[in-house]
């Protein structure tokens, strides 16, 4: 059984502060990672992809990946409260081509004003 | 930026009912998905289509399920017989790996709520 953690929720932030996503997922053969925003009601919305180990930055976030322990982060910068979503971590069996994409539950991120 | 496009947004049907949920993905993407979320449960993966045929499908797709693309671009997902479990948002998504920044491009959903 393929499984993406992710800690639930809800993570407060005050506005301005860096808020840190975790994921952990168990299969080892999963190729390809992926960050979604997901406001209430609403399609997930890509923030970020990473495929090798290591950071990838792109604007406000930063995506981490260690496959050794099975793990991905995001982090955020100088969060706003249009950040406040839940975030989906999803992986990829597939290196490329087809998104078979088995998905976390999602963290709530809550920004403070 | 393309949209893939999912109508009906709301459907209400009576269980047992056979439903049919409609998607235009992105012209000249050559994947397509489907996708459900239960409401307050994770995004769950159900079937890709790709030259004309299922490629993968996961454990939820049975036989009730089915796929068609029935012209050159509509792609539909058909519930035969509904069940009351099977009310949820339903995202339809298409990608095209040919393309620079490839990615999964969702829909916006249709929420199915059976009765």
């Amino acid at each position: 059984q393929k499984e993406v953690e992710q800690n639930s929720g809800p993570l407060s932030v005050p506005e301005g502060a860096i808020a840190s996503l975790n994921c952990t997922y168990s299969d080892r053969g999963s190729q390809s990672f992926f960050w979604y925003r997901q406001y209430s009601g609403k399609s997930p919305e890509l923030i970020m992809s990473i495929y090798s180990n290591g950071d990838k930055e792109d604007g406000r976030f930063t995506a981490q990946l260690n496959k050794a322990s099975q793990y991905v982060s995001l982090l955020i910068r100088d969060s706003q409260p249009s950040d406040s979503a839940t975030y989906l971590c999803a992986v990829n069996r597939s290196g490329a081509g087809s998104y078979q994409l088995t998905f976390g539950k999602g963290t709530k991120l809550s920004v403070i004003p | 930026e393309p949209e893939v496009t999912q109508t009906p947004s709301h459907q209400v049907t009576q269980m047992g009912q056979e439903v049919i949920l409609r998607c235009v993905p992105i012209s000249n993407h050559l994947y397509f998905y489907w996708y459900r979320q239960i409401l307050g449960q994770k995004v769950e993966f159900l079937v890709s289509f790709y030259n004309n045929e299922i490629s993968e499908k996961s454990e939820i797709f049975d036989d009730q399920f089915s796929v068609e693309r029935p012209d050159g671009s509509n792609f539909t997902l058909k519930i035969r017989s509904t069940k009351l479990e099977d009310s949820a948002m339903y995202f339809c998504a298409s990608s095209d790996p040919g393309q620079p920044n490839e990615k999964l491009f969702f829909g916006s959903g249709t929420q199915l709520s059976v009765l």
